[in-house]
């Protein structure tokens, strides 16, 4: 079974700055997928960054960015020149790859609340 | 935008009723979950389904869930004799992908009293 870590319950950023979010994982696969998901107040989940593990390249999306250490099963966030709408809870997931005819899913972590204050 | 939406999104319920939690995933999508979130804890995986079957369950999803496909649009997770720990937030999620990325609707929140 895979494990998935956020060590940071809540954190705190002034806007423009920079901040990262850790995330950890514990997986016996060699094939997989890593996802940080958003989650706004009293909104839906949105995918934030997704990154192969197959990859040696980090994954970046515009100010988000990955530090993806496979060796260390270390997964963390950078939101650069922080915004007031990045305020939202942060969820670091794990998705195995699955054969085709079956469903993989996500498992999450219990999540990093991000205020940005001005 | 195409979304997932799910109704209603709020229910009250006395504990031992049954609740039906409706959601209509992205129309051209192939696998449909539901996941659930008591407040201020992780996000669970419930139950994924594909090719109009369950796909994997998580040991939360007992005999008490069920899920359905009835008809092309529809995706629908009923929640039989419900229990006071069964408050919780539901979120439907589906995918056109069986690794790809999952879209999430809005979640439903039940309160069973």
């Amino acid at each position: 079974a895979q494990t998935v870590t956020q060590s940071q319950p809540e954190m705190s950023v002034q806007e423009a700055e920079t901040v990262t979010l850790s995330c950890t994982y514990d997986t016996s696969e060699s094939n997989y997928y890593l996802f940080w998901y958003k989650q706004p107040p009293s909104r839906q989940m949105i995918l934030v960054i997704r990154q192969e593990a197959y990859k040696q390249q980090n994954a970046t999306e515009n100010r988000f960015s990955v530090n993806f250490q496979k060796a260390a099963k270390s997964f963390s966030l950078k939101i650069s020149d922080s915004q007031l709408g990045d305020t939202a809870m942060y969820f670091c997931a794990f998705m195995k790859w699955v054969n085709t005819g079956t469903a993989s899913k996500l498992t999450f972590g219990t999540g990093t609340r991000l205020q940005v204050t001005l | 935008e195409p979304e997932v939406t799910q109704t209603p999104s709020h229910q009250v319920t006395q504990m031992g009723q049954e609740v039906i939690l409706r959601c209509v995933p992205i129309s051209n999508h192939l696998y449909f979950y539901w996941y659930r979130q008591i407040l201020g804890q992780k996000v669970e995986f419930l139950v994924s389904f594909y090719n109009n079957e369950i796909s994997e369950k998580s040991e939360i999803f007992d005999d008490q869930f069920s899920v359905e496909r009835p008809d092309g649009s529809n995706f629908t997770l009923k929640i039989r004799s419900t229990k006071l720990e069964d408050s919780a937030m539901y979120f439907c999620a589906s995918t056109p992908l069986r690794t790809g990325e999952l879209f999430f609707g809005e979640g439903s929140r039940l309160t069973v009293l």
